[in-house]
């Protein structure tokens, strides 16, 4: 069974940083491409970061230089480094993976974990 | 950046009913859309990928359809649990992904 439990949030001051986890079971991360999609209390879904299988990452260009996306192969999970956090940066964070479902069908977010709440507040 | 625009935001409903929603891309995206369904305090979850593929154990009420620009997400005979808030995605732009804003399915 595919299962993906995020970890790591908390309340963190503005121009904090925080690691954001991500622990996946029942598939291998480092085989798929994994992303990273936040929502701001009451309102919609954001997509944040990618990594391909190769290890490219693509980010939304609000994150771009603040926040870095990896992964783990040995513990097969994935993070979100956050650096330099904003008061627009409090949001539940949620990993997923991305399937590819070929030429007519393109990606999509097949598995999602549960989410975990940064607050970036003083 | 390719928008998304879904129609209407929220809709009211009763059980048994029939409710269509919409998504409109800013550009053409073929078929490569997906649409998720969001319950209060609970992950998103895939519904239907390519437009008008049904995920596998989702039930045969939800249905999608659509290319281009235009897309609908159909819920037959609403059931209690259908009441959430729905989204779609396009990925024509990977690995730029983008939401559409959400469309919340009340009961009435």
């Amino acid at each position: 069974e595919v299962q993906l439990v995020e970890s790591g949030g908390g309340l963190i001051q503005p121009g904090g940083s925080l690691r954001l986890s991500c622990a996946a079971s029942g598939f291998i991360v480092r085989n798929d491409y994994m992303t990273w999609v936040r929502q701001a209390p009451g309102k919609g879904l954001e997509w944040v970061s990618v990594i391909y299988v190769a290890g490219s990452t693509y980010y939304v260009d609000s994150v771009k230089g603040r926040f870095t996306i990896s992964r783990d192969n040995s513990k097969n999970t994935l993070y979100l480094q956050m650096n330099s956090l904003r008061a627009e940066d409090t949001a539940i964070y949620y990993c997923a993976r991305v399937t590819y479902g070929g030429v007519t069908r393109g990606y999509y977010f097949d598995y999602w974990g549960q989410g975990t709440l940064v607050t970036v507040s003083s | 950046d390719i928008q998304m625009t879904q129609s209407p935001s929220s809709v009211s409903a009763s059980v048994g009913d029939t409710v269509t929603i919409t998504c409109r891309a800013s550009q053409g995206i073929t078929t490569w859309l997906a649409w998720y369904q969001q319950r209060p305090g609970r992950a998103p979850k895939l519904l239907i990928y390519a437009a008008s593929s049904l995920q596998s154990g989702v039930p045969s009420r939800f249905s999608g359809g659509g290319s281009g620009t235009d897309f609908t997400l159909t819920i037959s005979s609403l059931q209690p649990e259908d009441f959430a808030t729905y989204y779609c995605q396009q990925s024509d732009s990977f690995p730029s992904l983008t939401f559409g804003g959400g469309t919340r399915v009340e009961i009435k």
